[in-house]
């Protein structure tokens, strides 16, 4: 089983270019998570979605958009990036607890 | 969301037993304590959870007082590979499924 997969695993972009990364889970879980984590740092919650056809915002939604196409995909979209964006982007997914994370995406942002 | 103290670093060597405290300054009657561990360019990974007293699995032992304002990690014999950051979390079932990270405590394990 793959768990949870995230592409790109990398990325660069220029300030004010839009980008979507993809998150998939094959475990059946009905809640799915976008976290950011910068240099030293916790993780940080964008938003979520509690299940399929809904999704909410976290900590940190300034910026970003997600999308929960089905339940197995959950999508977190950057309009216009920016520098502050840079960071380490990763998916998880649950039934309640513990959620599984994805290795993440690193976007940076020029 | 009941947010966590814990410290932000701690060394050891190889072998040794590794116990790492986080406090709460405000966990619920529902509120689970919960360690992550996170391996550099990895997502966190889920280690242990429990309510109260002691909880040990494959992995590690948690320790909860009998006031639950604080839980100990207990890592057994540590290795190199338990290099890591491991962060404590208090999770209760009306967050929705949301986690609340804090800085978590760098462990680096000496040969």
């Amino acid at each position: 089983n793959a768990g949870v997969t995230q592409t790109p695993k990398f990325q660069v972009l220029k300030t004010g270019q839009s980008m979507t990364l993809q998150c998939a889970q094959d475990m059946n879980h009905n809640s799915m998570y976008w976290y950011r984590q910068d240099p030293g740092m916790g993780l940080r919650l964008i938003y979520y979605s509690a299940s399929e056809g809904t999704t909410d915002k976290g900590e940190v939604p300034n910026g970003y958009n997600v999308s929960r196409l089905n339940k197995r995909e959950f999508s977190l979209r950057l309009e216009s990036a920016a520098p502050s964006q840079t960071s380490v982007y990763f998916c998880a997914s649950s039934d309640n607890q513990p959620q599984h994370f994805g290795d993440g995406t690193r976007l940076s942002i020029l | 969301l009941a947010k966590t103290t814990q410290p932000i670093s701690m060394d050891s060597y190889e072998g040794q037993e590794v116990n790492i405290t986080c406090s709460h300054n405000n966990i619920a009657t529902n509120d689970y304590i919960t360690w992550y561990q996170q391996f550099p360019s990895q997502g966190p990974r889920f280690i242990i959870q429990g309510y109260k007293t002691k909880v040990t699995n494959e992995v590690a032992s948690l320790f909860i007082p009998a006031d639950r304002k604080s839980g100990t990690l207990s890592l057994p014999r540590v290795s190199l590979s338990d290099t890591a950051v491991y962060y404590c979390l208090v999770v209760g079932d009306n967050q929705g499924g949301k986690l609340i990270f804090g800085q978590g405590t760098e462990l680096s394990v000496k040969p």
